[in-house]
């Protein structure tokens, strides 16, 4: 089942900050996040792993609440380079060989103007 | 490293033909999947492996093959093209698969007349 993004769009001008959240129904694991450029592939921001490891990006932040099963994604200070479609990713606890699974959302767009 | 590597970039087939498009890692990543990408609907998970010898179906496993005889590749099989296939085609693969970075490769175009 696909983790529910929030906002499907957020257009910006450069300097300002955007959030962007992401829920699941399930239990997680691990919430992943991605951009991708328009005709590229994905490309990993970072991870949060349950239990309050991070690892991933120096000038992107992001929260996950595990008892809420939400994650966020803070984008601070906006550049042009920002643009493009943010996915977040989720995972179930891990219960066994072959069980592993990770779902995307649909994606939010996000458009950085100067 | 060339890292994950798909070929080919763009193909264009007829309905009802087949067709298996390539997947190859060299960073000896356990966990490797396939996703389409089509508009407004994000990444889903076609099919995916944990290791050679084994694999599992995704969220939207119809009509779609895999094999994983090596660590290395792992190809995707259309056994008979239909329009409803058309998508963009990514192949990803991590060290051990949960809580590791996903690495993406650079997709497959396909079109389905």
């Amino acid at each position: 089942q696909q983790p529910v993004q929030s906002p499907q769009a957020v257009i910006l001008r450069e300097g300002e900050d955007a959030v962007i959240n992401c829920s699941s129904s399930k239990a997680l694991y691990s919430v992943h996040w991605y951009r991708q450029k328009h005709g590229e592939a994905p490309v990993f921001l970072m991870i949060l792993l349950k239990g309050g490891e991070q690892k991933g990006h120096d000038k992107i932040s992001a929260s996950f609440n595990e008892k809420k099963q939400q994650s966020s994604l803070y984008l601070t200070a906006s550049q042009l380079s920002y643009s493009g479609t943010y996915f977040c990713g989720t995972d179930r606890p891990y219960s066994g060989a072959g069980s592993y699974q990770l779902t995307f959302g649909k994606g939010t767009k996000l458009s950085v103007i100067p | 490293n060339a890292g994950v590597t798909q070929t080919p970039k763009f193909q264009v087939l007829k309905t009802g033909q087949s067709m298996t498009l390539q997947c190859a890692q060299d960073m000896n990543h356990e966990y490797m999947s396939w996703y389409r990408q089509d508009p407004g609907m994000g990444l889903r998970l076609i099919h995916y492996s944990v290791g050679a010898g084994i694999t599992d179906q995704g969220e939207v496993p119809n009509g779609y093959n895999v094999s994983r005889s090596t660590t290395e590749d792992f190809p995707l099989r259309l056994l008979s093209a239909a329009p409803s296939q058309t998508s963009v085609y990514f192949c990803a693969s991590s060290y051990r698969g949960e809580g590791d970075t996903q690495y993406f490769g650079p997709g497959t175009r396909l079109t389905v007349l």
